[in-house]
């Protein structure tokens, strides 16, 4: 186990409307990041946090945003759902660049369906 | 433009013979990190190894191996006498500073 935890493990949700995913990061991780994984793909980055501020997106649109707290557990958003939005969401943990550069610990995911 | 490419979707061999995953990344950064991931059945990405850009020193870990070659921007990884256990997606990675790109991954069926 990686230590890096997700709720809920599964979620069904109606197009149109809001979900909130949750993810606590691995004990002394300040750095976390979202990706998306569609079935039979690669996970895709979606941002990622560094002290409770983003540093990084993927091509994603500004429906879908993100927070993190002080002690660097992290929250997904997704407004005005889409049918497309059905997926794994996957959250990782890390240390930031210059500390063993970006070994990534992944939770064991939320999966999303919306109908 | 970043890019992983993992070409081979699905690889099945027999178990003890050796099998290579193939990846190829594209990126205009010098300073980069390049991944290999596992993701069995269960669903949880499980890290195997982490590269920095510097260093093309291969590197062995028991039965898995990888194969760094920045002259054909290639990240191949190699399990020997491979077990069903090794059943699983495996997924390359590139990541620079604050963002990271996965290839759509490899199917690897070991069968007994």
């Amino acid at each position: 186990e990686t230590g890096v935890t997700q709720s809920p493990t599964h979620l069904i949700k109606t197009r149109g409307q809001q979900v909130t995913l949750r993810c606590s990061s691995q004990s002394g991780h300040n750095t976390v990041s979202w990706y998306q994984q569609a079935l039979g793909q690669g996970p895709q980055f979606i941002f990622q946090y560094y002290r409770e501020e983003e540093n990084g997106r993927g091509n994603f649109p500004p429906r879908f945003s993100g927070l993190q707290f002080p002690n660097y557990s992290s929250e997904l958003n997704v407004n005005a759902l889409e049918l497309d939005d059905s997926a794994l969401y996957l959250c990782a943990s890390s240390l930031p660049l210059g500390q063993r550069g970006y070994e990534q610990y992944f939770g064991p995911g939320t999966r999303l369906t919306v109908t | 433009a970043q890019k992983v490419t993992q070409a081979q979707t699905e690889i099945s061999v027999v178990e003890k013979e050796d099998v290579t995953l193939d990846c190829v990344y594209e990126t205009r950064d010098t300073t980069y990190y390049l991944f290999w991931y596992k993701q069995p059945p269960s669903g949880e990405l499980v890290f195997l190894i982490r590269r920095n850009s510097f260093d093309e020193q291969n590197e062995i870990s028991g039965r898995y191996s990888w194969n760094f070659q920045k002259s054909t921007s290639s990240f191949n990884f190699t399990i020997t006498a491979s077990q069903v256990v090794d059943s699983a997606v495996y997924f390359c990675a590139l990541g620079n500073f604050n963002k990271f790109y996965f290839g759509s991954g490899t199917k690897l069926n070991v069968k007994p």
